[in-house]
């Protein structure tokens, strides 16, 4: 069946580049998503590219597709400590149209 | 952008007690709603996909007698958790697409409910 795969812990330092990894099995995924999720609150969709894409850059945050991987990254340039949080890596492999989403990792930005 | 409104935010019952969670897409239509679950520390896991005017598809394991839900519009999706117990506490969130082409349209999460049974 369908999975994806992250990392569950990262620690930068306030100011530096964050990269969280995605991995995903399912190869017919038409779009790869990030969501953001703070303690206590909803998914906030961050970003999502589609997979005939390689890169897509939105301010501070930059993703990368390897579809030949099937690997997905989310790098956060400048990171600053509200950038805290739950990330969600998903895709749209669902056979209801869901998402499936990764275990999500936890960013801890430290001053 | 898109807008999912979830209400309430956070529910506290006894044991017993039925609830009702809305999911609502303000600002566009949508024909599927989903419900998805999220256990402390753990991912996000669907229980049922919401479609309107039909019955909704769930997943296997998910209760439909226990979480009955109901689409009676393109804007609102009602998850009722039927004589709730300590287990069903956990954080639910719907989602929803714009539009029909629900495999090509990013996913808008409403800000979940927190219920908690006693």
């Amino acid at each position: 069946g369908e999975d994806v795969e992250q990392s569950l812990f990262l620690s930068v330092r306030e100011g530096d580049s964050s990269v969280i990894n995605c991995t995903y099995t399912d190869s017919s995924s038409t779009y790869l998503y990030w969501y953001k999720q703070e303690p206590g609150a909803g998914l906030q969709l961050l970003t999502y590219i589609f997979s005939n894409m390689d890169m897509k850059q939105d301010q501070r945050l930059t993703v990368l597709l390897n579809k030949k991987d099937k690997h997905l990254s989310l790098r956060i340039a400048d990171t600053q400590t509200g950038d805290s949080a739950i990330y969600f890596c998903a895709e749209s492999g669902g056979s209801q149209g869901n998402l499936i989403f990764g275990k999500g990792t936890k960013l801890s930005v430290k001053p | 952008g898109a807008v999912v409104s979830q209400h309430p935010s956070w529910v506290i019952c006894k044991s017993g007690t039925s609830v009702k969670i809305e999911c609502r897409s303000l600002d566009f239509q949508a024909t599927t709603m989903f419900w998805y679950r999220q256990f402390p520390k753990q991912s996000l896991m669907l229980m049922a996909t919401s479609n309107e005017g039909s019955k909704a598809t769930y997943e296997q394991g998910v209760e439909k007698d226990k979480f009955l839900i109901n689409h009676a519009s393109l804007t609102l999706s009602t998850l009722t958790v039927t004589s709730a117990h300590p287990e069903d506490s956990s954080f639910y969130i719907c989602s929803a697409s714009i539009g029909h082409l629900i495999g090509n349209q990013p996913q808008h999460f409403g800000d979940g409910t927190r219920l908690s049974i006693l």
